[in-house]
């Protein structure tokens, strides 16, 4: 079965600045899609970025981007120009086609940072 | 688009009474997911219905929870009887086809059961 790993349960950011959160994912899949969320106060997920596995090119979506190490198994999301609206909690997730090519639709999704950001 | 509508916003029943959640995905959407969210498990699938056919409720607790699906913009999950431990806040989301997966959720119910 597949697992989504975030090592770090909090993170903290000044406002303008850069932050780093991290998952690590385990999977014998050679094909799929990782996701970060976003998850405010409103209780509303909302996708943040999408990454494909077979693309070798690390997804960029304005300040957010992501590191995507595939033999490593490593899906970290960058921040970049931290603003106090990003103050949410952040799920990174994982959905994989399996060996009949099919697409299942489970997302896994790891247990969440929640980032907070200082003026 | 209006997004993927849950109803209620929030719910406060007391134990052994029924519960009904209530979600209307994107138009469009073929693909709908049942989520609960709790502190100590994060997100779970509960189950899932593609074309309005549940392909998996593997994640569905317990036989106190139900699922239905009665056409393409329009699904239930209920609770009978309701328990303290269902407490939680219940996801909807929606996607279509399955090519690039993008699901999108709702706002959630939080459900309180005293």
């Amino acid at each position: 079965a597949q697992t989504v790993t975030q090592s770090q349960p909090e993170m903290s950011v000044q406002e303008a600045e850069t932050v780093t959160l991290s998952c690590t994912y385990d999977t014998s899949e050679s094909d799929y899609y990782l996701f970060w969320y976003k998850q405010p106060p409103s209780r509303q997920m909302i996708l943040v970025i999408r990454q494909e596995a077979y693309k070798q090119q690390n997804a960029t979506e304005n300040r957010f981007s992501v590191n995507f190490q595939k033999a490593a198994k490593s899906f970290s999301l960058k921040i970049s120009d931290s603003q106090l609206g990003d103050a949410a909690m952040y799920f990174c997730a994982y959905w994989g086609i399996n060996a009949g090519g099919t697409s299942y639709g489970k997302l896994t999704f790891g247990q969440g940072t929640i980032l907070t950001v200082h003026p | 688009d209006a997004g993927v509508i849950q109803s209620p916003r929030h719910e406060v029943t007391e134990m052994g009474q029924e519960v009904t959640l209530r979600c209307k995905p994107i138009s469009g959407h073929n693909s709908l997911f049942w989520y609960r969210q709790t502190m100590m498990r994060g997100l779970e699938l509960l189950i899932y219905f593609n074309n309005n056919v549940p392909i998996d409720d593997s994640g569905m607790p317990e036989d106190r929870f139900s699922a239905k699906m009665p056409n393409a913009s329009f699904s239930t999950l209920k609770i009978q009887p309701s328990e303290p431990r269902d407490s939680a806040v219940y996801f909807c989301a929606s996607r279509r086809g399955r090519a690039k997966n993008i699901q999108y959720f709702g706002a959630g119910t939080r459900l309180s059961v005293l």
